[in-house]
């Protein structure tokens, strides 16, 4: 089946650091891929969508120039947690979308600590 | 997307069936039901879904009314290994660019 490869599956950082996240898609391609943001004990948020060749679009609340989003490849979207603070510190899934037989998957998410 | 409405959390007994309800009464005619559970610290894991009529795989059955107003997530012979939060998602077909969008979902624990 369709496999999200998500890395790292946890990072810690000193605060003021920055931190990138990969997310790829291993035996189909995405031209759209998803990143969410969990804290614990709650849902998933939807943080912006990523569009290969193209910019991303980001929720309301969510600022661009902090979490950046390249989506250079049909294979690979990166998240990267810029400035880092503890407040970032979260669970951070990336999600693509297959088809309509199968639906979207996920990654396996990576839990950022920010120190 | 359609707003879904499930019961904050379950108890199910292990190997009995466990039977997850969600209302989503305001689902349009051409938006699917999703079902996805998310293991503690892990993704998502998508489950089952449907448009109509009922569906069954290899993790678990779904049975749609017939207004299409609810739906119901059927586990068969629940787990230890079920013990998640399962996630009702209303949404259209229309795969690419259109996002998922997560309610509070169900905690469901088997109880050995």
């Amino acid at each position: 089946g369709a496999v999200v490869s998500q890395h790292p599956s946890w990072v810690i950082c000193k605060s003021g650091t920055s931190v990138k996240i990969e997310c790829r898609s291993l035996d189909f391609q995405a031209t759209t891929m998803f990143w969410y943001r969990q804290f614990p004990k709650q849902s998933l948020m939807l943080m912006a969508t990523s569009n290969e060749g193209s910019k991303a679009t980001y929720e309301q609340g969510v600022e661009k120039d902090k979490f950046l989003i390249n989506h250079a490849s049909l294979t690979l979207s990166t998240l990267t947690v810029t400035s880092a603070h503890p407040e970032d510190s979260s669970f951070y899934i990336c999600s693509a979308s297959v088809d309509k037989n199968y639906g979207y998957t996920f990654g396996s998410g990576t839990r950022l600590t920010v120190v | 997307d359609a707003k879904t409405t499930q019961p904050t959390s379950m108890d199910c007994a292990e190997g009995r069936a466990a039977n997850l309800p969600c209302n989503h009464s305001t689902i349009s005619g051409n938006e699917y039901v999703y079902w996805y559970r998310q293991i503690h610290s892990q993704g998502p894991q998508y489950i089952i879904h449907g448009l109509k009529n009922n569906e069954t795989n290899e993790m678990a059955s779904l049975i749609i009314t017939e207004d299409r107003k609810s739906s119901t997530l059927i586990l068969p012979h629940a787990t230890l290994r079920d013990t998640a939060v399962y996630y009702c998602i209303v949404r259209t077909a229309n795969f690419g660019n259109e996002k998922l969008t997560f309610g509070t979902g169900t905690r469901l624990t088997i109880i050995p």
